[in-house]
């Protein structure tokens, strides 16, 4: 499934999917994106980062995408499990703002068996 | 051996009361934030340390006011609470140079 904008939507998933969770950020001076997992009650968790030198990141089931022409990012959850079900949030960042991260809304991932 | 610890993590108060919240984190960076994640989940930061120097003070309230007493360590004070502040706040932390920022738990503050 996918999802896209910057409201908190919720991406309802099939377990053993493939999520597709999209994100459009407004600074094009952002030289950092780092996509984080807020499951409920607890703080947000890193899961993956890329640089803006970079269009492709991958990690143990997740990979981010980032397209700086359409200022546009997004994280692709692999075979997706219970486990993913979170808030997920994509951030950005530029280099000199002294880790100002902006955040984007949020989208709900609900995983269904 | 939490990285990023912040008490209490929850506190329910009268409007008009001064609370603080406290947070400590022991990886050993050198910079520290608060943010505010209001019941839409909007996550905006309110302030952030350097080495026990305020570096970012976003459009807060000046009812608000961050005291970092040494480097792992950086506690919020509210005063005259409002029924708006009700809100989870985050402490985070990074290392200077790398953008990365570690989380602490939150604290659910209801004000009433």
């Amino acid at each position: 499934g996918e999802s896209v904008g910057l409201h908190l939507p919720t991406l309802s998933v099939q377990e053993g999917d493939n999520s597709i969770i999209n994100c459009a950020y407004s600074n094009s001076a952002s030289d950092y994106f780092i996509w984080y997992k807020q499951e409920s009650g607890k703080g947000p968790q890193f899961i993956i980062d890329i640089r803006s030198n970079m269009d492709k990141r991958q990690g143990q089931r997740v990979t981010v995408l980032l397209n700086k022409t359409v200022k546009h990012l997004s994280l692709q959850i692999a075979a997706t499990q219970p486990g993913d079900s979170a808030v997920y949030f994509c951030a950005q960042v530029t280099t000199d703002s002294w880790g100002k991260l902006q955040f984007g809304a949020g989208t709900q991932v609900v995983v269904t068996p | 051996d939490t990285a990023v610890s912040q008490t209490p993590k929850y506190l329910v108060t009268q409007m008009g009361n001064d609370k603080s919240i406290k947070c400590e984190q022991n990886l050993g960076h050198d910079t520290m934030y608060w943010y505010k994640q209001d019941s839409k989940k909007f996550l905006k930061i309110m302030f952030s340390y350097n080495n026990k120097e305020l570096i970012i003070n976003e459009t807060v309230p000046n009812r608000f006011s961050p005291k970092s007493p040494d480097k792992a360590h950086l506690n919020l004070h509210i005063n005259s609470l409002e029924l708006g502040d009700s809100a989870v706040y985050f402490c985070a932390s990074s290392q200077a140079g790398k953008e990365t920022q570690y989380f602490g738990p939150g604290t659910r503050l209801l004000v009433l």
